[in-house]
């Protein structure tokens, strides 16, 4: 499997401006996170899915900030509109149940800077 | 609410030292706790998950404790190597949500 994957690896964009990041889950998986890592805060779960439905998205920072997962191999994250203390790198993970255990694969993550 | 601490927040080794990291934390009905690496400018690399149940796990060079009664887990590295310089998180996991602590940078001397 090519494990979870991203796009873009990096975004630049102008503050106001609407943001879009892609994450595809490793096959088979049925939960996807959200994460966000900052050198202040480190790394912080904003959402997490559970086959397909959003189950807690009580890390989601603000109204600006969506979430969506059409099916079970695709989740975007959205920041509109895009300001600079959002910049910050973006990370999906993914994960599935068996024997009790969950552990979680993260992607290689998005660098997003908002100018 | 977990927290989760990780001191010191950085080290470096001469080659061929053993390395021990550390890891607290305060919810001790903690689910899982789950040991990563990242790599400057990269993702995290999941080293080794111990469920509430266990009290250690093993891969290779790497063993890592938990001992959910005084909030700890540690993380030991056997024989050190330049390779093994990275930054090392660990989360601790309540039902299915991780919490990080703030992680280990290290650096192995050749």
């Amino acid at each position: 499997d090519a494990g979870v994957i991203q796009s873009p690896r990096h975004e630049v964009t102008e503050m106001g401006q609407e943001v879009t990041l892609r994450c595809k889950p490793i096959s088979g998986h049925d939960y996807l996170f959200w994460y966000r890592q900052t050198m202040m805060r480190g790394l912080e779960l904003l959402i997490y899915f559970n086959n397909n439905v959003p189950i807690d998205d009580s890390g989601m920072p603000e109204d600006r900030f969506s979430a969506k997962m059409p099916n079970a191999s695709f989740s975007t994250l959205k920041i509109q509109p895009s300001e600079p203390r959002d910049s910050a790198v973006y990370f999906c993970a993914s994960s599935f149940i068996v024997g009790g255990s969950n552990e979680q694969f993260f992607g290689p993550g998005t660098r997003l800077t908002v100018l | 609410k977990q927290e989760v601490t990780q001191i010191p927040a950085a080290l470096s080794v001469p080659e061929g030292e053993n390395l021990v990291l550390n890891c607290s934390f305060t919810d001790s009905a903690i689910y899982n706790l789950q040991w990563f690496r990242q790599d400057p400018g990269k993702g995290l690399t999941s080293l080794l998950l111990i469920q509430s149940s266990q009290r250690e796990q093993t891969s290779g060079r790497l063993n890592a404790s938990l001992d959910k009664s005084s909030g700890r887990s540690t993380l030991y590295i056997a024989a050190s190597q330049p390779g093994d310089s990275a930054t090392y998180l660990c989360a601790g996991a309540a039902g299915n949500k991780l919490t990080f602590g703030g992680g280990t940078r290290v650096l192995v001397k050749p």
